[in-house]
């Protein structure tokens, strides 16, 4: 089993409705990341937690929001998608106290037309 | 703010080495990963230097100079399961918030 769970690991949703895609470790990390990766762009941080109920604005929070109710869980959520928000999603998470390595999900695609 | 700079596409002959450069410019530093990222697949992590000089793992290696805020990962003996994105991160000083390159695309032939 994966680390680092995502779902949904594809969705296809319309302008102007609600998303949530949930991220869920097993590694007992406190840091936790959302990014965007599109293609020539690379991967584009959204917000980043360094524990539980601490959020923080990335490079590109716009559109976005987030939430971190239990230390394993990371949410993120369009309240209103656009198509410019079709990319792939990455939940990041890493432990601070033991290393700086990232270990990343599987990722999320997001289609929205 | 941080600036990081990777070729955009390599390619190289199945059997042969290769290296992949990345420049930085960042507000402090608290080391560089190298992660190898295949078509539509998370991420992996290959390596990590926070000190000057090369770490050598296997087939792959990665060197940094913190003074000229370089690094390259070398990639001996080439396979065809090679051909993947590699990508430049630096952790910032402070942050420890890990920015990205826009990444290089290896294609490994025969």
């Amino acid at each position: 089993d994966a680390d680092v769970t995502q779902t949904p690991r594809n969705r296809i949703t319309k302008t102007g409705k609600r998303i949530m895609l949930e991220c869920s470790q097993t590694k007992g990390h406190d840091r936790m990341y959302w990014y965007r990766q599109d293609p020539g762009l690379g991967l584009r941080l959204i917000y980043y937690s360094f524990d539980v109920k601490d959020i923080n604005k990335g490079e590109i929070s716009d559109g976005y929001s987030v939430s971190r109710q239990a230390q394993a869980k990371f949410s993120l959520s369009l309240e209103s998608a656009i198509p410019n928000q079709t990319a792939l999603y990455f939940c990041a998470t890493r432990d601070s106290r033991s290393g700086n390595t990232i270990y990343f999900g599987e990722g999320s695609w997001l289609t929205v037309v | 703010g941080q600036n990081i700079d990777q070729p955009t596409e390599m390619t190289a002959t199945e059997g042969a080495i290769v290296q992949i450069n990345c420049t930085y410019q960042t507000s402090g530093f608290n080391g560089l990963f190298w992660y190898q990222q295949h078509a539509g697949e998370a991420p992996t992590f290959l390596s990590y230097n926070v000190l000057d000089g090369l770490e050598e793992k296997g087939r792959f290696s990665s060197f940094l100079s913190r003074s000229k805020g370089y690094s390259y990962l070398l990639l001996k003996e080439l396979q065809m399961k090679d051909s993947a994105s590699y990508l430049c991160a630096v952790m910032p000083g402070g942050s420890y918030i890990p920015t990205f390159g826009r990444g290089t695309s290896l294609i490994v032939h025969p």
